[in-house]
């Protein structure tokens, strides 16, 4: 079966570049969630798309927008990147109002 | 302020006994309760998941328990397996914006499995 799809898988970046991560739902899952995982830390929840909208926001940056496009994939932007957004990143998604989120492999983004 | 507490960093259970994996949570608004397995370099992947309206849900070797008056989860995976190792997150969601039901972790716990 498909799964969500993220890239890329790792990333390496310098303090104050600008970042950009994909993230594909399953098939038919117009939902979208971002987490970010800090080391030995739990997954922090971002930010949230249904169709398009901005569904829910969490702790996420300003430095940080994201968008859902027609195709139901999202974009991660983080823009003036610290050291502090090293983390992994993950997108979860879901059909309309499931409560099960099905997670991607994450993106490993390193900022030196 | 953690609202989902998972104490036990680690846990060590020999193959084929009982592991148990507990997990506690603070907001009562919380209404659906999520098992996560993850290994290194992967994402976490759904094991199993309850309603706060159940004290129960069964899938094969996994069954999870709530106890909504003391805020409580458990995790029980008979017997275990060495493949089981790996680690756990408890996940809790509850009703937000516009049909979106984004989680609340916990920091999750190793657990290994001996042969």
């Amino acid at each position: 079966a498909a799964g969500v799809i993220q890239s890329p898988r790792h990333l390496i970046k310098e303090k104050r570049e600008t970042a950009t991560l994909k993230c594909y739902p399953i098939p038919r899952h117009d939902t979208v969630y971002w987490y970010q995982q800090g080391p030995g830390q739990d997954p922090q929840f971002l930010i949230s798309f249904y169709e398009k909208m901005q569904s829910d926001k969490g702790s996420i940056p300003d430095r940080f927008s994201a968008q859902q496009f027609s195709d139901y994939h999202s974009e991660l932007n983080m823009s003036s990147l610290e050291l502090g957004d090293s983390a992994l990143y993950f997108c979860a998604s879901t059909p309309r109002g499931a409560e099960i989120q099905y997670f991607g492999a994450g993106t490993r983004l390193s900022v030196l | 302020d953690q609202q989902v507490k998972q104490n036990s960093p680690s846990l060590s259970v020999q193959e084929g006994r009982i592991s148990i994996l507990n997990c506690d949570y603070t907001n009562s608004m919380f209404d659906y309760f999520l098992w996560y397995k993850k290994y290194p370099a992967e994402g976490p992947t759904f094991l199993i998941s309850i309603s706060s309206i159940k004290d129960k849900n069964e899938d094969g070797r996994f069954t999870v328990f709530l106890n909504k008056s003391a805020k409580h989860l458990s995790l029980h995976i008979v017997p275990s397996q060495p493949g089981d190792s790996a680690v756990y997150f408890c996940a809790a969601s509850g009703p937000s914006g516009a049909g979106s039901y984004q989680l609340t972790f916990g920091k999750g716990t190793k657990l290994s499995v001996i042969p």
